[in-house]
């Protein structure tokens, strides 16, 4: 079955470390998105891509950044980890026509 | 610009009881999806119905039934004789489909807690 992963569940890091979420889906979605999750906010867009090697800035997307060099994988790059980014992280792919899918999501704690 | 409204922040309800779930809507595209998604306590996010804007007939799956007012520009979800299992945070998400956007908008979510 088709699916999509995320790496590592769970990460506690230091500020000012560089992070990096992996992101993996075998639906050979060409749409794939990041998404953070805080208490009032709801799911806030951070980054997206609409196929390889395109890239694009959602609502929140200071402090990070993606690549996406295949189909199957989007990484989410925190280059310098700040307290504020501590959250919940949710990778999801979606079809033309379909709905998104999203990953288990990555629980990041800075400190 | 979209944006997306789930004004009620939390509800309680006994088990049992129906509960609707509200959401409001804003988009200047004449064509968009709408969503639902469910998050349980475990934290993943369970799709529950997608609705093209051009389909305004309601829809029913077992207890849960949406529905989708163009006019007001609601899509709203009832639970019907809600049960524990129902305690989860619902999201309302839209994806307006102009200039081939895919992405998801969505609200900020609502908390249902079913009290046995």
């Amino acid at each position: 079955d088709a699916e999509i992963t995320q790496s590592p569940r769970h990460k506690i890091t230091e500020t000012g470390r560089q992070v990096t979420l992996a992101c993996h889906q075998t639906w050979n979605h060409n749409n794939m998105f990041w998404y953070r999750q805080d208490l009032g906010h709801g799911l806030r867009l951070i980054h997206y891509s609409y196929g390889v090697q395109d890239t694009n800035k959602g609502e929140v997307s200071d402090g990070y950044s993606v690549s996406r060099s295949n189909t199957e994988d989007l990484p989410l790059t925190l280059e310098s980890a700040a307290s504020s980014q501590t959250s919940v992280y949710f990778c999801a792919s979606r079809g033309m026509n379909t709905e998104a899918f999203f990953g288990q999501g990555t629980r990041l704690t800075v400190v | 610009a979209q944006k997306v409204t789930q004004a009620q922040t939390e509800i309680s309800v006994v088990e049992k009881e129906d509960v609707t779930l509200d959401c409001v809507y804003e988009t200047r595209d004449t064509t968009y999806y709408l969503f639902w998604y469910k998050q349980p306590p475990s934290g993943e996010l369970v799709f529950l119905i997608r609705r093209n804007s051009f389909d305004e007939q309601n829809e029913i799956s077992g207890r849960y039934s949406w529905n989708f007012q163009k006019s007001t520009s609601s899509f709203n979800f009832t639970i019907t004789a809600s049960q524990v299992v129902d305690s989860a945070v619902y999201f309302c998400a839209l994806n307006p489909l102009g200039a081939g956007s895919y992405q998801l908008t969505f609200g900020k979510g609502t908390k249902l807690s079913v009290i046995p």
